[in-house]
């Protein structure tokens, strides 16, 4: 079964411009998450879908969005960027128990 | 509100030494908590689990985790570590539909 993937892995964009980041979960499960890593925060929740919808959302400026489509991809847009949304960014999908999630190789994204 | 901490931000421990990495909980009923390794450059790789039963849970590549309420800690164990053991370890704890972490403790392990 292949696992969570991330596309691309790494990217480099100036302050002001705006980014698309994907995830393709495992096969089956419905559920994706996006998590922001970084050497100051940590790990932090950024929003979860579920079949399309957005069920819980984590304390980011509204400059940070995604969507969920009907094979379960998910995207995260980051707009109007700036030098502090440096990160890596990580996708999560979870089981159907919801008990587990297992996460892809993240994106870095550099902002200069 | 549910937490995890994680008290070291470096472990060293020798080759062949067992090997223990802390985490502490702060949460309203029972805990859902996790133990997860990050490599260089890579995303999270899940190690084991606490949802209920029995307090020491045994995960992947022989490491173990002793859920203990009295203390309200889910300390990760290994009896002998590897150099390949060296990486980022995070404990977290499930909120509803998200995984909260703990801030993360480097674990060197040297030869």
């Amino acid at each position: 079964k292949a696992g969570v993937t991330q596309t691309p892995r790494y990217l480099i964009k100036t302050r002001g411009q705006q980014v698309t980041l994907s995830c393709s979960p495992i096969s089956g499960h419905r559920s994706v998450s996006w998590y922001q890593q970084t050497p100051g925060q940590g790990l932090q929740f950024l929003f979860e879908y579920f079949s399309e919808t957005q069920r819980n959302k984590g304390n980011f400026p509204g400059r940070f969005s995604g969507r969920q489509f009907s094979n379960s991809r998910s995207e995260m847009n980051v707009s109007t960027l700036e030098l502090g949304d440096s990160a890596l960014y990580l996708c999560a999908s979870s089981s159907p128990s919801y008990n587990e999630q297992f996460f892809g190789p993240g994106t870095r994204l550099t902002v200069l | 509100a549910q937490s995890v901490a994680q008290p070291e931000d470096q472990v060293n421990v020798a080759e062949g030494n067992p090997l223990t990495v802390k985490c502490t909980y702060s949460v309203s009923g029972n805990p859902y908590l996790f133990w997860y390794v990050q490599y260089p450059n890579r995303g999270l790789q899940f190690l084991l689990k606490y949802i209920t039963g029995d307090n020491l849970v045994k995960g992947s590549y022989g490491f173990e985790a002793e859920f203990n309420k009295s203390q309200t800690s889910f300390h990760l164990k290994k009896p002998s570590a590897l150099v390949s053991d060296s990486a980022l370890y995070f404990c977290a704890v499930q909120r509803g539909n998200k995984l909260v972490f703990g801030a993360g403790t480097i674990l060197r392990v040297k030869s």
